[in-house]
C-alpha cells in the first residue's frame, strides 16, 4: 500500500519570501504521478503542480516548483515570492499509473503568509 | 474549471435519517470518487466508480453506499446518518488516460449530523 507523509502540520512565511513544504511517500511502484493540491479557505481543491515519476526534470509552474528525489521518495514544494493569496492548506498526493488506481493524500499542511 | 457540481452544498440532518449527496459532471470522465475531509486526516476515499454500475470501496466505506446509473452522476448515500459522519464531502473525477491522472474536485458539501 502507498503512504504519503506530510510531517509539518503548520508553517508560516513572510510575504515575498520563499517557503518549502515537505512530503515523503512510500511505494513499490515504478510508474506514478505526484501532485500538490492547494485548498484555500473557500474549500475548493486546486491543483498546483504535478510531477511524472519517469521525468527527471523537476516540474515548475510560475512561482511554484518541486524538488523531486525519486530514490529518496521525497517530493517537496517550493513557493517563491510568497503572496497573501498563497495562504491555504496544501496536500501532497500520489497515484500509480494503471487502471482503477486511487489517489493517496497526505494529511496536509496549513500555510500562513504574513503581511 | 472542470464541470463538477455537488448538491446540496450544505445540509443539517438528524441522527438516524438517510441522506443522499449528488455529484454531477459534464466532462464525461470515466472515474468518479467520493472523499470525506476531517481535521487531522486529510482526504479519505469512501467509494469510487470506474464506470457505469462499476463501483468499489475505499478506505472508509462503512456506513456509506454509492450508485452510478449514468456516466455523469455519482450518488453517495448515508443509510442512517451518525454524528461521526459529520464532515465535508468532496466528489472528484478523473480520466486515467495518457498523462492525465489528476483528479478534479467539486466544491464540497458540508454535512452536519445532529
Amino acid at each position: 500500500a502507498q503512504t504519503v507523509t506530510q510531517s509539518q502540520p503548520e508553517m508560516s512565511v513572510q510575504e515575498a519570501e520563499t517557503v518549502t513544504l515537505s512530503c515523503t511517500y512510500d511505494t513499490s511502484e515504478n510508474n506514478y504521478y505526484l501532485f500538490w493540491y492547494k485548498q484555500p479557505p473557500s474549500r475548493q481543491m486546486i491543483l498546483v503542480i504535478r510531477q511524472e515519476a519517469y521525468k527527471q526534470q523537476n516540474a515548475t509552474e510560475n512561482r511554484f516548483s518541486v524538488n523531486f528525489q525519486k530514490a529518496a521518495k521525497s517530493f517537496s514544494l517550493k513557493i517563491s515570492d510568497s503572496q497573501l493569496g498563497d495562504t491555504a492548506m496544501y496536500f501532497c498526493a500520489f497515484i500509480h499509473t494503471g487502471a482503477n488506481s486511487k489517489l493517496t493524500f497526505g494529511k496536509g499542511i496549513t500555510l500562513s503568509v504574513r503581511p | 474549471d472542470a464541470g463538477i457540481t455537488q448538491s446540496p452544498r450544505h445540509k443539517v440532518t438528524e441522527t438516524g435519517t438517510p441522506v443522499t449527496l449528488r455529484c454531477h459532471q459534464t466532462e464525461n470522465h470515466r472515474y468518479m470518487y467520493w472523499y470525506r475531509q476531517d481535521p487531522g486526516h486529510g482526504l479519505r476515499l469512501i467509494h469510487y466508480s470506474y464506470g457505469v454500475k462499476d463501483t468499489d470501496k475505499g478506505e472508509v466505506s462503512d456506513g456509506y453506499s454509492v450508485s452510478r446509473s449514468k456516466t455523469e452522476d455519482f450518488l453517495l448515500t448515508l443509510e442512517s446518518a451518525t454524528s461521526s459522519q459529520t464532515s465535508v464531502y468532496f466528489c472528484a473525477i478523473s480520466e486515467h488516460r495518457g498523462a492525465d491522472y489528476e483528479q478534479y474536485f467539486g466544491p464540497g458539501t458540508r454535512l452536519t449530523v445532529t
